[in-house]
């Protein structure tokens, strides 16, 4: 079965300041593996996704994220974030890519000023 | 083009009552995968419905179904509602083929009294 951990909750940080949200999963299968953004009263926006090839994976708003197999591991990470980056943060994992997503708990990154 | 539309985005049922809920995927995805998001247990998939046959399903009762029409519309219906089906639900749609990714409605945030 597959399973995802984010390891952190809540993330407070200040504008500017660079930012990691990390996130470990489980899976006996390869592995797709996404991370969305989800806004107040908003859906789910699609930030950045490893389907396979470069394991650095470079999405929407100045976020990447590293895949790496050895460490079950594909943590998020902004070298400076902004106010407008305040949102909550999921990180999935799929053997179908387009569905049947295995979501973790979430992280809250709260940025101030 | 038009993104994953979810009516009704608010609703407020009794218990014991039924409720549908309609999503519109993008057009030519084929894909329809349902979620539901609570406080308490986060986001879990539902059941995904392909060529108006469901292709995969998550652990829920059986309370809860869906259906996929011919224009890959889809709804989801639960009856009997309890007062722990309040939540918000989201629909996403893709292409289907193993490398495609899902986009996701803004939601239908039901809540049960």
């Amino acid at each position: 079965a597959q399973s995802v951990t984010q390891l952190d909750s809540q993330v407070p940080v200040f504008e500017e300041a660079p930012v990691e949200l990390r996130c470990n999963y489980s899976s006996s299968v390869s592995v797709y593996l996404f991370w969305y953004v989800q806004y107040p009263n908003q859906g789910l926006q699609l930030l950045l996704k490893y389907l396979s090839g470069s394991t650095l994976v470079k999405g929407i708003n100045g976020f990447e994220a590293e895949f790496n197999k050895s460490q079950t591991s594909f943590h998020l990470r902004k070298p400076s974030v902004h106010i407008s980056d305040t949102a909550e943060y999921f990180c999935a994992v799929s053997n179908q890519a387009g569905t049947a997503l295995i979501f973790g708990k979430g992280t809250t990154l709260s940025v101030s000023s | 083009k038009a993104g994953v539309t979810q009516t009704p985005r608010y609703l407020i049922k009794t218990r014991g009552q039924q409720v549908t809920l309609s999503c519109s995927p993008i057009s030519g995805h084929r894909s329809v995968s349902w979620y539901q998001q609570t406080p308490g247990q986060g986001l879990q998939f539902l059941f995904e419905y392909f060529s108006e046959t469901q292709r995969n399903k998550g652990n829920f009762p059986g309370r809860f179904s869906g259906r996929q029409f011919s224009n890959s519309r889809s709804e989801m219906n639960v009856s009997t509602l309890e007062l722990g089906d309040s939540a918000l639900y989201l629909c996403a749609s893709s292409l289907a083929q193993t490398t495609e990714v899902a986009f996701f409605g803004q939601g239908t945030r039901l809540t049960v009294v």
